[in-house]
């Protein structure tokens, strides 16, 4: 079964403060990508890597940036914290397409629930 | 502009009283639709992949169906342990790794 694990279930900061969220997963995905969930939105990407040291921005990246130095590992940084940053945080990783003849269903850690105080 | 629209947003059925979860979606060529569970503070959980119009999965009380703008979940004979929200994706067929999510339906399942 892939794993996807996520450093944190509950996080508590303060507005300014640097926070990071790490995800971990032991698939050998390729791809791996950080989401955000909030009420009546939907997930919104906020970013995706295809490869180490490889990124993309999603459809809100601004206020993240992320890091991926290891092929198993992605971590979101917010590089200082603000009260609309409290979310629910979700990473998920998948297979390339192209690189395997199946198709590439995500797979989502438990989340991390950040609040900014 | 690609869209998953999924409808109701909330739905409430007594235990054993089926019913179907719709998700449209407009997109430039499909390569996937992808259907997931998610309880209250935790991750979705992947159900079913559905990649060709007429194409059906099943899983316990859960069947998906797949036409060319549309998906339904249809729950048979639900049980309160059916209660949570469901969500639609779709991948594009061309040059992405990337899913469009619907916002979900909010299912509810009463003794």
């Amino acid at each position: 079964d892939v794993k996807v694990t996520q450093s944190s279930r509950y996080l508590v900061k303060r507005t300014g403060e640097k926070v990071f969220l790490e995800c971990v997963q032991d698939m050998d995905h390729e791809n791996m990508f950080w989401y955000r969930q909030d009420p009546g939105l939907g997930l919104r990407l906020i970013y995706f890597s295809y490869d180490v040291k490889m990124k993309e921005k999603g459809d809100i990246p601004e206020g993240y940036s992320v890091s991926r130095e290891k092929k198993e590992r992605f971590s979101l940084i917010l590089e200082s914290a603000s009260t609309n940053q409290t979310s629910m945080y979700l990473c998920a990783s998948s297979v390339r397409q192209g690189l395997t003849l199946s198709y590439n269903e995500q797979f989502f850690g438990p989340g991390t629930r950040l609040t900014v105080l | 502009e690609d869209q998953v629209t999924q409808s109701p947003e909330a739905l409430r059925l007594q235990e054993g009283e089926s019913s179907s979860l719709n998700c449209s979606y407009t997109v430039s060529g499909l390569r996937g639709l992808f259907w997931y569970r998610q309880d209250p503070g935790k991750g979705p959980e992947f159900l079913f992949t559905l990649y060709s119009a007429g194409e059906e999965k099943e899983k316990e009380r859960l069947k998906a169906t797949l036409t060319k703008k549309e998906s339904f979940l249809h729950i048979t004979a639900p049980k309160p342990e059916d209660s949570a929200t469901y969500l639609c994706a779709v991948q594009r067929r061309y040059n992405t790794d990337k899913l469009i999510f619907g916002t979900g339906t909010r299912l509810q399942v009463f003794p």
